[in-house]
């Protein structure tokens, strides 16, 4: 079993849907990121998050340290929004970041 | 540069031979580190630098794999004997410090033929 889990895998949605991707880790974390990464493009830095809740603009990125679980939320969702999400966690008393498979996100019109 | 930066963007080389994939972090980024993605996959870690000295290369999976970061800011991922396995996107990220945002660059593709 994975240390970091992501679900959908795949997710499909028209255009203005809300959409939420889920991530759930096994490990004591200090920090949990959400990435961004379109088709043959690098990693963008979402979030990055340890407790609660933080906003940007459409994106909403929910912890729960208890439960070990996090969510990304994508309000008013948009064809640009079609990339592939990855939830990454750093473990307690460590630097590098693990990943979760990534959830690919494809918004139509 | 305004972010990192990693060349070659795209390499293409044959079965034992070897290569070196470089990495320019954003100036002033203490932090350094090299992953691996394979095909839809998640990225894997690979080493993690602080200053010169790695601090965790856990991640390089042999002894043909290799990176180092001589003056704490340019880094160079080295592999000998290349295999048709080590084909992959190796990214690079670099942050301000420990326990900081990663910044990510676009990734070098390694295709061993």
């Amino acid at each position: 079993k994975n240390e970091v889990e992501q679900s959908p895998q795949n997710l499909t949605a028209q255009e203005g849907e809300f959409i939420t991707i889920n991530c759930s880790y096994s490990v004591g974390i200090s920090a949990l990121h959400w990435l961004q990464q379109h088709p043959g493009g690098g990693i963008v830095s979402l979030f990055m998050l340890s407790s609660g809740k933080k906003k940007h603009g459409r994106l909403i990125a929910t912890i729960n340290i208890q439960e070990k679980h996090s969510s990304l939320h994508i309000t008013a969702s948009h064809p640009r929004d079609s990339a592939v999400y990855i939830c990454a966690v750093r473990g307690q008393g460590a630097q590098k970041l693990v990943f979760g498979q990534g959830t690919r996100l494809t918004i139509n019109p | 540069g305004a972010g990192v930066s990693q060349t070659p963007s795209n390499k293409v080389t044959e079965k034992g031979k070897y290569v070196e994939l470089r990495c320019d972090p954003i100036s002033g980024h203490t932090a350094l580190y090299w992953y691996r993605q394979s095909l839809g996959q998640g990225p894997e870690f690979l080493i993690y630098f602080q200053g010169t000295g790695a601090a965790d290369d856990s991640g390089l999976p042999n002894d043909r794999f290799f990176a180092v970061r001589p003056e704490g800011s340019v880094s160079t991922l080295k592999i000998q004997r290349t295999e048709r396995g080590d084909s992959a996107v190796y990214l690079c990220a670099s942050s301000p410090g420990p326990n900081t945002e990663a910044f990510f660059g676009q990734g070098t593709r390694l295709t061993v033929v």
